[in-house]
């Protein structure tokens, strides 16, 4: 199993652009999130899913949004992005338990 | 509402040495507590989790912690600190009741090791 997985790992993007982040899972987990690290800090819960078909926000979602079509894929949207969203991101997935396994994150700057 | 703080934000130990790393938690019911680790520029990896068994929980690389509801407290400890255990340590609990069951960080503690 490659676990979770998350492209691309760094990506520089100018204000007012848009990207995606990928993020896959071959675990078949339900639950999947999204986090974000900011220098120093722990991580922030964005967006979360418990579910194909079934997102919700988390304590930070401004300035984002998700899909969930299937069990494997969990992408991040970002529209208009802003130096607020420079940050690291990474990716989670569990099944029924609480333990959460981890991507290896995508570096985002901002400019 | 569930939270946990980690009470240094910077430990330094020489190697050999024992690591002592501070946890307390607060939990409106039973909680299940974990310690994750970053390596720099790295992802995060999990180092134990306590789900109410054993309240002593062994994890990888030799580290272990203890879980003590009379003090709430979960701090993470190893005998002898070796330079790869140089990283970020997070002390985390999860909110089963809300938002999916996200997990809630504390700040961090970076550890040091001198040789």
């Amino acid at each position: 199993n490659a676990g979770v997985t998350q492209t691309p790992k760094f990506r520089i993007l100018k204000i007012g652009q848009s990207m995606t982040l990928q993020c896959t899972q071959d675990m078949n987990h339900n639950y999947m999130y999204w986090y974000r690290q900011d220098p120093g800090m722990g991580l922030k819960l964005i967006y979360y899913s418990v579910g194909a078909g079934i997102t919700d926000k988390g304590e930070v979602p401004n300035g984002y949004n998700v899909s969930r079509s299937t069990t494997e894929d969990f992408p991040l949207r970002l529209e208009l992005a802003a130096p607020s969203q420079t940050s690291v991101y990474f990716c989670a997935s569990r099944r029924a338990t609480d333990t959460q396994y981890f991507g290896p994150g995508t570096r985002l700057t901002v400019l | 509402a569930q939270s946990v703080t980690q009470l240094d934000s910077h430990v330094s130990v020489s190697e050999g040495t024992p690591v002592l790393l501070r946890c307390n938690y607060s939990s409106s019911y039973s909680p299940s507590l974990f310690w994750y680790v970053q390596h720099p520029n790295k992802g995060l990896q999990l180092l134990l989790k306590y789900t109410s068994a054993a309240t002593l929980v062994k994890g990888i690389n030799g580290f272990e912690a203890e879980f003590k509801k009379s003090e709430t407290s979960f701090h993470l400890t190893k005998p002898s600190a070796h330079m790869s255990d140089a990283a970020e340590y997070f002390c985390v609990v999860s909110d089963r009741e809300n938002q999916g069951g996200k997990l809630i960080f504390g700040q961090g503690t970076e550890l040091s090791v001198k040789p």
